[in-house]
């Protein structure tokens, strides 16, 4: 049974750091990951999905990474912005359209 | 292109009661995913239904059902409501196009309260 962890669970940070959301997963043969944002009450919007054969994936000031065999996903956020605030989560794909999420990291961008 | 759309928006039951919910996936997209997201248990995968067909299913009561039709619009329906079934119920699209690199775009929810 997949399973997916989330490091840190909460982050706050200065406005303009460059930060690292990690991401953990217990079984290698994941099909893809996919990086999501979302907004307190709201749903969830995709940021990046990186396919197994692939290492990594770049949007704007974003970029996720993906290490399977060390089972491993980080998402890269340059630059911050208050903006950015939200919470981060991550989903393994285990096969077609069942994602396992892990629980999230809460991130705040203080001006 | 329009978005995935879910309404309800926001619903209010009591214990015991049953509800539906509704979603209309991204025009194109054939598969429907249903997730359950609370503060303890996270994002929770409940059941995904490609062509009118439920093609996998989480670990969930009997009491969540759900089923899809021929113009891929979807519905769950959850009986005998308890108090924990409070939740954010997100429903998902993908294209689904026979292999398993298919993007997952999520709706707004419905946020169900059991009192």
């Amino acid at each position: 049974k997949q399973e997916v962890t989330q490091i840190p669970a909460a982050l706050s940070v200065p406005e303009g750091e460059n930060l690292v959301l990690n991401c953990s997963f217990t079984d290698s043969a994941i099909y893809n990951l996919q990086w999501f944002r979302q907004d307190p009450g709201k749903g969830l919007t995709s940021l990046l999905l990186i396919q197994s054969s692939q290492r990594e994936q770049t949007s704007g000031r974003l970029n996720a990474s993906l290490d399977k065999s060390s089972g491993r996903s980080t998402l890269y956020i340059a630059a911050s912005q208050p903006g950015d605030s939200a919470t981060y989560l991550c989903a393994g794909s285990s096969g077609y359209s069942t994602l396992t999420f892990g629980k999230g990291t809460m991130l705040l961008v203080s001006p | 292109k329009a978005g995935v759309t879910q309404t309800p928006r926001y619903l209010i039951k009591t214990r015991g009661q049953q509800v539906t919910l509704s979603c209309s996936p991204i025009s194109g997209h054939r598969s429907v995913s249903w997730y359950q997201q609370t503060p303890g248990q996270g994002l929770q995968f409940l059941f995904e239904y490609f062509s009118e067909t439920q093609r996998n299913k989480g670990n969930f009561p009997g009491r969540f059902s759900g089923r899809q039709f021929s113009n891929s619009r979807s519905e769950m329906n959850v009986s005998t409501l308890e108090l924990g079934d409070s939740a954010l119920y997100l429903c998902a699209s993908s294209p689904r196009t026979g292999g398993h690199d298919n993007e997952q775009f999520f709706g707004p929810g419905t946020r169900l309260t059991v009192l």
